[in-house]
């Protein structure tokens, strides 16, 4: 499995935009780079997933560079219901268990 | 809706006593996973099964058993509990093809006393 950073936690205000940076230094060539959000007490969420370049949809955009060393979630003017834990995740193949990390609590306060 | 449904919703028990969590996956998905979320370990994998079959397996106790039925369903059985086991149960499910993405019940609140 790759190795993934990201941010303990980040704060930010409503109308801004937020960018949570994941490394996964060691992914494989087939790896793809999958994002989820999870809410108090809800199950997580899938948000977005890419391989390479950018990927955009109606929630956030995935900026990858060319090494795919990390990858860069942004959340365009978020709002205090984009309060969240947002997890960064290289599942390995189809088919196998999601392995979740401590992820990156946002904040995001008026 | 993530189209995974999972019962009870909440569940108060005693220590030592046994419950069984129940999860119905999305229509035509065969993977179902089992995930605990307690608020000191974040959310850690239990099992997963693939069309009634175990596939893997994570931090699950000895205590702790699921299975899969032919119709899909799975069920996650927990005895001998003790007050530690109080979390928060969440299953999903998935297509069991690259990248796609897993599903999530709303899960299953267990509160031992």
């Amino acid at each position: 499995l790759a190795k993934i950073t990201q941010p303990i936690s980040m704060d930010s205000y409503e109308g801004q935009e937020v960018n949570i940076t994941c490394s996964h230094n060691n992914i494989a060539t087939n790896d793809y780079i999958t994002w989820y959000q999870q809410f108090p007490s809800q199950g997580p969420r899938f948000i977005i997933q890419g391989y390479k370049t950018k990927v955009t949809n109606e929630v956030a955009s995935l900026f990858i560079p060319a090494d795919r060393k990390s990858s860069t979630l942004s959340l365009p003017r978020v709002s205090l219901s984009d309060t969240a834990v947002y997890y960064c995740l290289v599942p390995r193949r189809a088919g196998t268990a999601l392995i979740f990390g401590k992820g990156t609590t946002l904040s995001v306060s008026s | 809706d993530s189209g995974v449904t999972q019962t009870p919703k909440h569940l108060i028990t005693a220590t030592g006593q046994r419950v069984t969590l129940r999860c119905s996956p999305r229509s035509g998905d065969l993977s179902v996973y089992w995930y605990q979320q307690s608020l000191d370990q974040g959310l850690q994998f239990l099992i997963q099964y693939y069309n009634g079959e175990e596939r893997a397996k994570g931090n699950i106790l000895e205590r702790f058993s699921a299975q899969q039925f032919p119709d899909l369903h799975s069920e996650l059985n927990l005895s001998s509990l003790e007050l530690g086991d109080s979390a928060l149960y969440f299953c999903a499910s998935s297509q069991d093809r690259a990248n796609t993405e897993a599903f999530f019940g709303q899960g299953t609140r267990l509160t031992v006393v």
